[in-house]
């Protein structure tokens, strides 16, 4: 069955860029029914959406973080990235990529998250 | 953007007994189209990842069990466990996707 699998540094300096990657595995990321996301939680918060994609390219982002925010897929590797830059501390949280069944627009499959810390 | 809310943060349940949680939105999530409500329920337990239950307000997803259940229109929404089991101690997430796509804060299920 699908699985997604998030990777990438678990420790990121202030201002810098977070990168994370989420590799699909056991399905088509180039499905035509369906988007990518990216989402996050905070330590013992709840649940951000912060953007999603299509396989054609297509995205669209939290608007709060649309200076920041960029999304890309690369359907050769079946891999999906989420770049975040000019990080603060409030960006410290688990990041999760999940699939989002377009037609309900429900997430209905998720990675098991990564937890990212900003910190120098 | 459509602004998610919560009641209560959190309840404790007997086993066997009923555990209510309600979501509202700030705008209406019901699409007149095909008059489907935009709303989804997730659970998350403690080190997981969330699980998506219920969908298009009531639709339960794949595997869900039957004592879940979801209700309302428009703004506002209730999810119902009919009989609480120890397995569904967890946080409640509801999520709009008729706008840009947005949780509620949460509410935490706990054993009485």
């Amino acid at each position: 069955q699908l699985q997604l699998q998030e990777s990438g540094p678990r420790l990121v300096q202030p201002s810098e860029t977070l990168s994370l990657t989420c590799t699909v595995s056991g399905g088509s990321i180039s499905s035509n029914d369906c988007y990518w996301a990216w989402i996050r939680q905070p330590p013992g918060k709840g649940l951000e959406w912060l953007g999603s994609i299509y396989y054609s390219g297509s995205t669209y982002y939290k608007m709060s973080l649309k200076s920041r925010i960029t999304i890309s897929i690369d359907t050769s590797k079946s891999q999906f990235s989420l770049k975040l830059n000019s990080v603060t501390a409030a960006d410290t949280a688990v990041y999760y990529c999940a699939r989002l069944d377009e037609a309900p627009g429900a997430f209905d499959i998720w990675g098991q998250g990564t937890m990212v810390t900003v910190s120098s | 953007d459509i602004v998610m809310t919560q009641s209560p943060d959190s309840l404790a349940v007997s086993l066997g007994e009923r555990a209510t949680i309600n979501c509202q939105s700030s705008q209406s999530v019901l699409n007149r189209s095909n008059n489907k409500n935009y709303l989804n329920w997730y659970q998350q337990k403690a080190g997981q990842p969330p699980k998506l239950l219920i969908y298009w307000a009531s639709t339960r997803y794949s595997g869900v069990p039957d004592r879940f259940s979801g209700s309302g229109s428009g703004t506002d929404f209730t999810l119902t466990i009919s009989s609480l089991q120890a397995e569904d101690v967890a946080v409640y997430y509801c999520q709009q996707y008729y706008s840009r796509p947005s949780f509620g804060p949460g509410t935490k299920v706990e054993i009485k």
